[in-house]
């Protein structure tokens, strides 16, 4: 039940802003956009998540469009350990039968 | 413990025997979900349990995929009669209920071979 379209994979220097784009022109009010990433071998880790406000935290960015058709993830200062398959996801918040589905996301490169 | 704690991390089986894998959630989570991960591909949503409510089955790919919480806490995911196509990396992940943040705590996975 794909809700979002990302760019299968990104590369970015080392040091410079990471910009990740994802499309979700279906996205009802009450959903949210969720990002997480999943390093090699490892779970998916929370990053940021947002309505309609732009957010930040000590990890990312979020910038949502002002009609939520479409969102971007910024990492400021992209480090090689940042090297990562990048999920972007919505979904509503609360309530039961909430669930989260995760597309194949971006694949972003990092290079030194 | 602090995280999500998923057993076995690996389990190697032969075609056609059930297997069992376990998820302990973080303690107070009272929702829990398990996906499955092919290699190479994104997650795929299985099932999700949140609090005394009927769990939401409608991931699992057939009758042979089953999943438990009991008492609110322990899930153990069974795969009946394996197959070969079942070999992924099972996640379970648990979350407070939806409140703030929607954030999912993920475990390490348990991968699966079936030979």
């Amino acid at each position: 039940d794909a809700k979002t379209t990302q760019p299968p994979s990104m590369d970015c220097a080392e040091g410079r802003a990471a910009n990740l784009p994802c499309n979700h022109s279906t996205i009802s009010g009450n959903e949210y956009v969720y990002w997480y990433r999943q390093i090699h071998s490892q779970g998916p880790q929370y990053i940021i998540h947002g309505l309609k406000n732009n957010e930040t935290n000590e990890m990312a960015s979020l910038i949502i469009t002002e009609d939520r058709k479409s969102s971007t993830l910024i990492l400021p200062h992209a480090t090689l350990r940042d090297t990562a398959v990048y999920y972007c996801i919505v979904s509503a918040a609360g309530g039961a039968g909430n669930q989260f589905y995760f597309g194949t996301g971006t694949s972003l490169t990092v290079i030194p | 413990g602090a995280g999500v704690s998923q057993s076995p991390s690996n389990k190697v089986t032969e075609k056609g025997k059930d297997v069992e894998l376990r998820c302990d959630p973080i303690s107070g989570h009272t929702a829990l979900y398990w996906y499955r991960q092919s290699l190479g591909q994104g997650l795929e949503f299985l099932i999700y349990f949140q609090g005394n409510s009927a769990p939401d089955k409608s991931g699992l790919p057939s009758d042979r995929f089953s999943a438990e919480r009991t008492g609110g806490s322990v899930s153990t995911l069974t795969i009946q009669r394996t197959q070969q196509e079942d070999s992924a990396v099972y996640l379970c992940a648990s979350s407070r209920p939806f409140a703030n943040t929607g954030e999912l705590f993920f475990g390490e996975g348990s991968r699966l071979t079936v030979l």
